[in-house]
């Protein structure tokens, strides 16, 4: 079973920051917070991932909070080619499968 | 580059037939993933290969279901006897598996209806 829980879906304003949050209350010291995002008829797509501190990249930024029982994955500028289901996955760093919820979906609108 | 790709895209078959999904990983990735995607549902593992090591079967539905990667490289899924509930997209991933962190490089999946 998925170890995060986040909200089945998101509406945002193209051009504003889109803030999608992720609850995983159980996770282990050793799992880190991986976000990943599927455009309808697409593969998924890796977004970014995190330990305990925040982490950002050309895509979005990931704010863990300090006992690592959440996070938010930050758009800053969200445009409608971000519309897709978003992705929280918990899990250790190396190697083996993803275990996938069931997401937030994410519109953006015009 | 290349990414990971899937073959073949669509595949229409017969309750009962036999059908064979092909994936090429990306070079030189050492692990490979298959997921699959029923309609309105989220994404599930199916099987990982790792290198030389056996691989994790441990998401595979029934004996029906089985895959093999040949020379580290090529895999292909194999469902024999397929069922109407066996319609899925069927993705694969790869990956390098390194110690960094683990990107998984999904393909475009191969949509697979059973009559």
């Amino acid at each position: 079973d998925a170890k995060t829980t986040q909200p089945p879906s998101m509406d945002c304003a193209e051009g504003r920051a889109a803030n999608l949050p992720c609850n995983h209350s159980t996770i282990s010291g050793n799992e880190y917070v991986y976000w990943y995002r599927q455009i309808h008829s697409q593969g998924p797509q890796y977004i970014i991932h995190g330990l305990k501190n925040n982490e950002t990249n050309e895509m979005a930024s990931l704010i863990i909070t300090e006992d690592r029982k959440s996070s938010t994955l930050i758009l800053p500028h969200a445009t409608l080619r971000d519309t897709a289901v978003y992705y929280c996955i918990v899990r250790v760093e190396k190697g083996g499968k993803l275990i996938f919820g069931q997401g937030t979906e994410l519109s953006v609108k015009p | 580059g290349a990414g990971v790709s899937q073959s073949p895209s669509n595949k229409v078959t017969e309750k009962g037939k036999d059908v064979e999904l092909r994936c090429d990983p990306i070079s030189g990735h050492t692990a490979l993933y298959w997921y699959r995607q029923s309609l309105g549902q989220g994404l599930e593992f199916l099987i990982y290969f790792q290198g030389n090591s056996a691989p994790d079967k441990s998401g595979l539905p029934s004996d029906r279901f089985s895959a093999e990667r040949t020379g580290g490289s090529v895999s292909t899924l194999t469902i024999q006897r397929t069922q109407q509930e066996d319609s899925a997209v069927y993705l694969c991933a790869s990956s390098f598996d390194r110690a960094s962190y683990n990107e998984q490089f999904f393909g475009p999946g191969t949509r697979l209806t059973v009559l």
